[in-house]
């Protein structure tokens, strides 16, 4: 059972706009520790995606932005491309755990 | 350009050693953390352990029940490699694991540049 919590799966149609959450909790996202969000692509390695809540590498397209607020974080697509299809996992720091942790994952889907 | 080179896929019997390594370049190697993350197949991303290649500091994450003593991570700065190791592996070990650069402050850790993978088979 992953310390934060997303939902399995999200899809939508091209163009359209999907929001993943990450839930944490008091121990994590509550406690003030960065959101950070990665993508990996069937059969590849991850890739950085937002980091510090809503930060983008360079290169990264602006359609993907993420916040924080509370307990959890959020990523949201727009303009969803079917090259998104992909997995997304959100990550944080866990002060209970005293380490880093990764989310449950979310399988995009493009319809 | 930073870049993290794993090393090849590895098949081994249960029981057997091994070590994998990752070489990271273009980036002052000493100056940044590396962490360990497993991907068992079809499931989700796991922060094994983290380690500082300055100083050698090294963590484990705790949920690895057991996880020290069973994997050592190591760097060697002269080489600017860092390594995974197991003394004696399981068939639960069977994963991709990946290495990655970590960057960040007091408010928190996360990855940047990752390797390419190494696919570890352990059957008899």
């Amino acid at each position: 059972q992953s310390v934060l919590t997303q939902p399995p799966s999200v899809s939508g149609a091209l163009g359209q706009r999907v929001t993943i959450s990450c839930t944490g909790s008091s121990s994590n996202i509550g406690a003030g520790f960065h959101v950070h969000w990665y993508q990996q692509l069937p059969g590849s390695a991850p890739q950085l995606l937002i980091y510090r809540d809503n930060e983008r590498p360079s290169g990264v397209p602006d359609r993907f932005s993420g916040s924080r607020s509370g307990t959890s974080g959020s990523l949201a697509i727009t303009g969803l491309q079917a090259d998104d299809e992909a997995s997304y996992y959100c990550q944080s720091y866990d002060r209970s755990l005293s380490f880093y942790v990764f989310g449950s994952g979310t399988k995009v889907t493009v319809l | 350009e930073v870049q993290m080179v794993q090393s090849g896929a590895e098949v081994k019997k249960p029981g057997e050693s091994l070590t994998i390594s990752c070489k990271g370049s273009g980036y002052n190697f000493n100056n940044y953390w590396i962490g360990w993350v497993r991907q068992m197949p079809g499931k989700g991303l796991e922060w094994m352990g983290i380690i500082y290649p300055g100083d050698s500091d090294t963590r484990y994450n705790p949920s690895f029940q057991g996880l020290q003593g069973l994997v050592t991570i190591s760097a060697d700065k002269s080489l600017g490699t860092a390594y995974l190791q197991w003394s004696s592996l399981k068939a639960s070990d069977t994963a991709t694991y990946y290495c990655a650069r970590s960057d960040g402050d007091s408010s928190g850790y996360f990855l940047d540049y990752w390797g390419q993978g190494t696919l570890v088979t352990v059957s008899s």
